[in-house]
């Protein structure tokens, strides 16, 4: 089925190991988003990629880093974790010029101990 | 920079009942759209309504319909005869509607729980 696709959907880190979560589309989309989740803050803007070859930060980027690896894939890399990175971090993708919002992947639940 | 509020961290109905779910934003912009997301414990994102601001007529999808006050800056959502299955999180998100990088700004959401 066409749609984004997030993993893993858990995992556990220990404080100072890195991880990489994997994100991939088959919509043919040019932008793609990585957010994360946490109670009574909705979601926050991590990174983007506006297209391919590009990225820029968001509201939220300190302690990660991320990689379009060409249109279909967008990872979000974290080098160092840290407990306050404990969240749900979703990807997503833009629906054509924006007006019918994202695709959204169904997210990977991330704890660090 | 664009802010998505939504001062309601909790709502309850009793099922078939009418809900009305509050947003605000902040923006200067003229040109941009309005979205409410359902997030059931699934933890999945669906679109529920989208609102295009240049458009006056509120957005209707089945139970769902929205209050678009532009001139006050609201957005809230109106879920008619709600259903068990309607107990979810929901998002408000606001999007520029230039093109470019095209990021939607959420708000805090709102947890609805349907009381049988």
């Amino acid at each position: 089925n066409a749609g984004v696709t997030q993993t893993p959907k858990f995992q556990v880190l220990k404080t100072g190991q890195s991880m990489t979560l994997q994100c991939a589309q088959d919509m043919n989309h040019n932008s793609m988003y990585w957010y994360r989740q946490d109670p009574g803050m909705g979601l926050r803007l991590i990174y983007y990629s506006a297209s391919e070859g590009t990225t820029d930060k968001g509201e939220v980027p300190n302690g990660y880093n991320v990689s379009r690896l060409n249109k279909r894939e967008f990872s979000l890399r974290l080098e160092s974790a840290a407990p306050s990175q404990t969240s749900v971090y979703f990807c997503a993708s833009i629906i054509g010029q924006g007006g019918y919002g994202y695709t959204f992947g169904s997210g990977t639940r991330l704890t660090v101990v | 920079a664009q802010t998505v509020t939504q001062s309601q961290p909790e709502m309850s109905v009793q099922e078939a009942e009418t809900v009305t779910l509050s947003c605000t934003y902040d923006t200067s912009e003229s040109d941009y759209y309005l979205f409410w997301y359902k997030q059931p414990p699934s933890r999945q994102m669906i679109l529920v309504i989208r609102q295009e601001a240049y458009k006056q007529q509120n957005a209707t999808e089945n139970r769902f319909s929205v209050n678009f006050q532009k001139a006050a800056k609201s957005f809230s959502l109106k879920i008619s005869d709600s259903q068990l299955g309607d107990a979810a999180m929901y998002f408000c998100a606001y999007k520029r509607g230039v093109q470019g990088a095209q990021k939607l700004v959420f708000g805090q959401g709102t947890r609805l729980t349907i009381n049988p």
